[in-house]
């Protein structure tokens, strides 16, 4: 158990650039989420995937972003045209599909600075 | 709608003494499951504890225990003889069951132990 891992952990870009950030789950995990936590708050949803598929995406997913969770294995989260308000930590985290509760495994993030 | 609210954005404790770190949730659901995560300046969440909604009895994970009482939808995190190492950021979730696979957060409790 590696852990889940996120590369990179930073990102500066200037406005209007497009950005990927990716996302490594624990290898058993079938389930894999992506959330935004900006200084001061929680974590907020984005998106969540279970295997490839993507089954919930938050109304904060605006049109700019997009993720993919091709073979059901790493994720990728694309910002494009990027904006000063992208500026966030972005977590990914990973869980088991089982009986009871089983707690999401999150990753150090991806900080974004957008200037 | 789904809430986690946390009213304390900073706590200090004298190493060695306990903490209680405050959260109140609101849901309609009956099933549902709260944790509670603790963020180190370093950024990463790491999962503390889980109690279940029909949970009766109170959950331990060493010297953290969570205070849950359902009439009061609070699900106190208790931190008996606190350590330099446990400051960090606290946060509270909710997951719902019946309403996607969501983890709701709060806004985080900073604590900080005083030696």
């Amino acid at each position: 158990d590696t852990g889940v891992s996120q590369n990179p952990r930073h990102k500066i870009t200037k406005r209007g650039q497009n950005v990927t950030f990716r996302c490594d789950p624990i290898s058993e995990h079938n389930r894999l989420y992506w959330y935004r936590q900006t200084l001061g708050q929680g974590p907020e949803f984005l998106t969540y995937f279970q295997n490839e598929a993507q089954l919930e995406k938050s109304r904060l997913l605006s049109d700019r972003f997009s993720a993919e969770r091709p073979k059901g294995s790493f994720s990728t989260l694309e910002i494009q045209r990027t904006e000063q308000g992208d500026s966030a930590m972005y977590l990914c985290a990973s869980s088991l599909t089982a009986t009871g509760v089983p707690p999401l495994h999150f990753g150090n993030g991806t900080r974004l600075t957008v200037t | 709608a789904q809430k986690i609210t946390q009213t304390q954005p900073g706590m200090f404790v004298q190493e060695k003494e306990a903490v209680t770190l405050d959260c109140t949730y609101d849901t309609s659901d009956q099933s549902y499951g709260l944790f509670w995560y603790k963020q180190p300046s370093s950024g990463e969440m790491i999962f503390l504890i889980y109690q279940g909604s029909y949970d009766e009895q109170n959950a331990t994970e060493g010297r953290y225990s969570l205070n849950f009482q359902k009439a009061r939808k609070s699900a106190n995190l208790v931190i008996s003889a606190s350590q330099l190492g446990d400051s960090a950021m606290y946060f509270c979730a909710m997951r719902v069951w019946d309403t996607g696979n969501q983890f709701y957060f709060g806004t985080g409790t900073s604590l900080t132990v005083i030696p």
